[in-house]
């Protein structure tokens, strides 16, 4: 069964500093995998996504993802945070079947 | 946003009474999906659609039903509310061609 795993549930850091959040997903044949963030009390808003093509993917507000089959990895970086970055962020793996496995979620606090 | 609305965006019930909540949609998109969020336990799928009148399970559908009777309404049912359904929940459409899911606002149920 696919699984995808957060390692961290929570992750301070102070503002300006760089972050990185893990992700860990199931080996399967197709690879789809997607970050997300959450603001508090709103949905959900995709960051971006690995579909194919290069392993390292670019999103919104700064943040990039590197694709790495061999560790089954898929981890979420930015260089500089800032307060505004503060939320819950979710990775997500679908291997094509249209079932999507959700994270548990990490949460990042940007500390000023 | 999509085009994804949810009704209500907030509600207090009793246990054993029935609830409905709406997901609908202006798209026409073929894919949707109901999950729920709660601490700890990050998105976990309880129903999806795959067409009018074609749904199938997801890992946590115990205790909940779906209708879909048309492309833009997919309605989640919770035939007799218990205190372990009280959670956040959030609707989802699939962009096709994308592989990329796109999240309503969501819907706070709080069952007493």
């Amino acid at each position: 069964a696919q699984s995808v795993t957060q390692l961290d549930s929570q992750v301070p850091v102070f503002e300006e500093a760089p972050v990185e959040l893990r992700c860990n997903y199931s080996s399967s044949v197709s690879v789809y995998l997607f970050w997300y963030v959450q603001y508090p009390n709103q949905g959900l808003q995709l960051l971006l996504k690995y579909l194919s093509g290069s392993t390292l993917v670019k999103g919104i507000n700064g943040f990039e993802a590197e694709f790495n089959k061999s560790q089954t990895s898929f981890h979420l970086r930015k260089p500089s945070v800032h307060i505004s970055d503060t939320a819950e962020y979710f990775c997500a793996h679908t291997s094509g079947t249209y079932k999507y496995i959700f994270g548990t979620g990490t949460r990042l606090k940007v500390l000023a | 946003d999509a085009g994804i609305t949810q009704s209500p965006r907030h509600k207090v019930t009793e246990t054993g009474t029935p609830v409905t909540l709406r997901c609908h949609q202006t798209e026409n998109h073929r894919y949707m999906y109901w999950y729920r969020q709660d601490p700890g336990h990050g998105l976990r799928l309880i129903h999806y659609s795959y067409g009018v009148k074609d749904t199938d399970k997801g890992e946590v559908s115990d205790g909940y039903s779906v209708s879909r009777s048309k492309t833009e309404d997919f309605l989640l049912t919770l035939e007799s509310a218990t205190s372990s359904q009280t959670s956040v929940y959030f609707c989802a459409i699939l962009l096709a061609g994308s592989d990329t899911q796109y999240f309503g606002p969501g819907t706070r149920l709080t069952v007493l």
